[in-house]
């Protein structure tokens, strides 16, 4: 079975700082991963996802991923965080052909003007 | 992408009754899946509901407690039932337009339970 784990639980940041969020996944297959966000009071909605290619994946409002196949590993970025990234972030595993998806336990990101 | 709604948006029950979610998406979709998501903690899926045939359960869930419909490939309904305050929580709503490689889920605006 196929698990997710993120590291942070919560983060603080001031605005300008920059950003980085821990993914680690299990499973021995060919993968899709994902991040998602969910705003306050929104619904969860795609950050950005990898599914071939360039490792280096690039989402909306300027974060980006990189898969690193070696570490099972799918870390999210950004240079300069702002107070409207303040979100719950999570961070999902898919494999070949399953249509759904498994979930990390989930990193709230709090940043503060 | 698909647009999902669910109704209701929330909901107060008291204990040993049941509640009805609708999930509507504004086109056909092959898969769709509902979720728990309790304060503080990740998604759960429960289930996928499959078009036509049984919902498919994820380990520690039963059809007698979450009965799931899905008459067609635009609707479906999760019930849970039996209700007590452990069910407190979001239930979501989730489609995949397909199942294939590279293909994301999108998630309706759940709905929170509430359980006396």
């Amino acid at each position: 079975a196929q698990s997710v784990s993120q590291h942070n639980h919560h983060v603080i940041l001031s605005e300008a700082a920059s950003l980085e969020l821990g993914c680690n996944y299990s499973y021995g297959g060919t993968v899709n991963l994902f991040w998602y966000v969910q705003y306050p009071g929104q619904h969860l909605q795609l950050l950005l996802k990898y599914f071939s290619g360039d490792p280096l994946v690039k989402g909306i409002k300027g974060f980006e991923a990189e898969f690193i196949k070696s570490k099972f590993s799918f870390n999210l970025r950004k240079p300069s965080v702002q107070w409207s990234d303040t979100a719950e972030y999570f961070c999902a595993v898919k494999s070949t052909n399953a249509g759904k998806s498994t979930f990390g336990d989930g990193t709230t990101l709090t940043v503060k003007p | 992408s698909a647009v999902i709604s669910q109704k209701p948006s929330r909901d107060i029950c008291q204990r040993g009754t049941s509640l009805t979610i609708q999930c509507q998406v504004d086109s056909q979709v092959t898969m769709m899946f509902w979720y728990r998501q309790q304060p503080g903690q990740s998604l759960t899926l429960i289930a996928t509901a499959n078009q036509g045939s049984e919902a498919t359960y994820e380990s520690g869930f039963v059809i007698d407690k979450f009965p799931i419909s899905r008459p067609n490939l635009t609707f479906s309904t999760l019930t849970v039932s039996n209700l007590s305050p452990e069910d407190s929580s979001i239930y979501l709503c989730s489609v995949a337009l397909t199942p294939g490689l590279g293909h994301e889920q999108y998630f309706g605006p759940g709905t929170r339970l509430t359980v006396t």
